[in-house]
Parts: structure tokens; C-alpha cells; sequence
């Protein structure tokens, strides 16, 4: 099964609205990270937040992290049609000692002009 | 400026062949990866290399073989190419090779089998 599961699969808001993603995870954590995907490109790091911290701002970008609940937000504010792309929580995992990340499925934003 | 690039973009093979792609970064990182992203948009890590060293193997047919002539490069093989290959692969660098580390992800490379 996947670490990280993104929720919803794909969202669709108007322009000026603020939009709300959701990853959950399934075991323990040091760091959790948001990247987007803009169609046809490769993914872009957004947002680092670690497990000792709830919550964190970056612009336009708020994310939010509960580890006791396993899951994570991330929200945009005042969207704009640039913000059309997906959006992949991922978490650290270690793999034999080291360590790697492990992308949940993503959220389809939709930003409607 | 291009941080991390790959080529070709786009790979149009038949069943059976063979073909490479490559990477490189001119961020001065030490550790490269090879991720697999399919149909559904689900990205998995195939594998990662720390200064020209395998770190990371995860559960990959022995037809897939990376190789680093330099910890600036980080370049993939396939072997006899199935449908199931089908899929873009991305290419990313990180500094060190921790998860916590930010990774920077190249354009991808469109892979279809025919």
C-alpha cells in the first residue's frame, strides 16, 4: 500500500478561492514534504515541515501537520489560474538504513479563471 | 539554466528493444535518483546513487541498470523494453541523501513501448 495517500484525488475551485488538500500516511516520520506538478514537467518542491512542528507558512502556502493523526494539509490561498497543477505530499521512509522519500497520489487542482 | 535535465524528452520504442536515458545536474549535489511515475500519476523511487555509489535498489526488474560515471550524472538502461514500461521517468538530485533533504526533479522523459 501507499505511505501517502492524497485527498481529494482532484479538486476544482474558482480563481480567488482558497483550496484545501489532505495526505495521510501510515508509519512514523521525521519530515513530511509538499511538491506540485504542473502538466507535462517535473515536480517542484514546495514545502518542508517536520515531525516536531504543526504548522507552516510559505507565501500563499499553509501547511498543517498532526502526527498523532498521521496527516497533513496543505492550503492555498487566494488561488490563482498558475496554481492549476498536482499536488504530491511526501514522507521519509528509511530503506536499509537509508533514507528515501515515498510519494502518496496526488491531488489534481483545478483553478477555474 | 537547467539545473537537472534529461534526455531524450520523449522515447517511442518497440517491444524488446533496448534504450537509455540520461541525466544531468549542475547543482553540485551528491545524490541522484530514478523515479518511475505511471499512468495514475503515482510516483515510486527506482533508485538512488550517493557519489557514484548505490544506495538505493528498490524491487526493480535487473533489466532496468543505472550508472554513474560521475556523481553528476546518473544515467539509465533498459533492457529488452516491455509494455509494461510504458511510463515517465524523472530523474532528481538532492545535497545529501537524507529525506529531509529537498529534491530537485529534472522535466522526465516520456517512455512509450510499443
Amino acid at each position: 500500500s501507499q505511505q501517502g495517500e492524497e485527498d481529494p484525488q482532484a479538486l476544482s475551485i474558482q480563481e480567488g478561492e482558497n483550496a484545501t488538500m489532505n495526505c495521510s500516511y501510515k508509519t512514523s516520520i521525521n519530515n513530511l514534504q509538499w511538491y506540485r506538478q504542473n502538466s507535462g514537467r517535473g515536480l517542484v518542491h514546495l514545502i518542508l515541515i517536520r515531525s516536531n512542528e504543526r504548522e507552516k507558512h510559505s507565501g500563499r502556502l499553509r501547511v498543517t501537520l498532526d502526527t498523532s493523526k498521521k496527516s497533513s494539509s496543505l492550503l492555498i490561498t487566494a488561488s490563482r489560474a498558475a496554481d492549476t497543477a498536482s499536488y504530491f505530499c511526501a514522507t521519509d521512509a528509511k530503506d536499509f538504513g537509508n533514507e528515501k522519500l515515498t510519494f502518496g497520489t496526488g491531488t489534481r487542482l483545478t483553478i477555474i479563471p | 539554466d537547467t539545473a537537472v535535465s534529461q534526455t531524450p524528452k520523449y522515447l517511442v520504442t518497440q517491444m524488446g528493444n533496448d534504450k537509455s536515458i540520461k541525466c544531468e545536474q549542475n547543482l553540485g549535489h551528491d545524490t541522484m535518483y530514478w523515479y518511475k511515475q505511471d499512468s495514475k500519476k503515482f510516483l515510486k523511487i527506482m533508485f538512488s546513487y550517493n557519489n557514484k555509489e548505490l544506495i538505493i535498489n528498490e524491487t526493480v526488474p535487473n533489466r532496468f541498470s543505472p550508472k554513474s560515471p560521475d556523481k553528476a550524472h546518473l544515467n539509465l538502461h533498459i533492457n529488452s523494453l516491455e509494455l509494461g514500461d510504458s511510463a515517465v521517468y524523472f530523474c532528481a538530485s538532492s545535497q545529501v541523501v537524507v529525506g529531509t533533504d529537498t529534491q530537485y526533479f529534472g522535466p522526465g522523459t516520456r517512455l512509450t513501448v510499443l
